[in-house]
């Protein structure tokens, strides 16, 4: 069955860097992307980002871009998000979640991690 | 940047239906999906591609669209079907959320 499980719980000072992991299992992990999303405590989800494992690509929210930096490992089926500069804005759950359909009219999340939570903290 | 839009909290009392709306600029020429998700966990997808329902959801729940409203559908609300819902659509290659919805029953 397919799972993306996620590191653990991070906790960072203000202006750190906070990388998150997700591991993929029970399928093909070069063929479907890897999105991020996050939601704050009490708050609605809020994407970040993809990539294709398979070509490296990556697309970014706008809000996001420059901060955010997603890689992956395809030894181990990872994906990395790594989130810098972090203020206690960043204080939140993050998720990965698996992209899929063609990319063209559909495209949504159709298996998700458990989340992380990442608290940022003077 | 797109956006789509979606009322804070709908009430409803077990057994009644529930409707919730998801409106957007052109969301009549995109597809939208519905997750449910409760306190707790990661969203889980109820309605695909406007209406289709994934294996092992209720048949209770539906999705339609009118112009540019989508609109989820609980028929014979459970006390089980509390939690927050999404929309989301896909445009110019970005994941859009709506702010979601948060779903009582009582």
């Amino acid at each position: 069955q397919v799972q993306l499980v996620q590191s653990g719980a991070e906790m960072r000072k203000p202006g750190a860097s906070v990388k998150v992991s997700c591991k993929a299992s029970g399928y093909t992990f070069t063929r479907y992307d890897i999105n991020w999303v996050r939601q704050a405590t009490g708050q609605g989800l809020e994407w970040m980002g993809w990539m294709s494992p398979n070509r490296g690509d990556t697309g970014y929210a706008q809000k996001f871009q420059g901060r955010v930096t997603i890689t992956r490992d395809t030894s181990i089926n990872t994906v990395y998000m790594e989130l810098s500069s972090l203020t206690s804005e960043d204080t939140a759950v993050y998720f990965c979640a698996r992209g899929q359909g063609d990319g063209y009219d559909v495209y949504y999340l159709d298996y998700w991690g458990q989340g992380t939570l990442v608290t940022v903290s003077s | 940047s797109y956006e789509v839009t979606q009322p804070p909290s709908v009430s409803v009392s077990p057994g009644q239906t529930a409707s919730i709306t998801c409106s957007g600029e052109k969301m009549g020429d995109k597809y939208t999906w519905w997750y449910q998700q409760k306190p707790g966990q990661s969203p889980v997808v109820v309605i695909d591609q406007d209406k289709q329902r994934p294996s092992g959801i209720p048949e209770r729940f539906s999705g339609s669209k009118s112009g540019n409203t989508a609109t989820l559908t609980i028929s014979g609300t459970q006390t089980m079907d509390e939690a927050d819902y999404y929309c989301q659509a896909w445009d110019s290659s970005t994941v859009v959320f709506g702010g979601g919805t948060k779903l009582t029953v009582l």
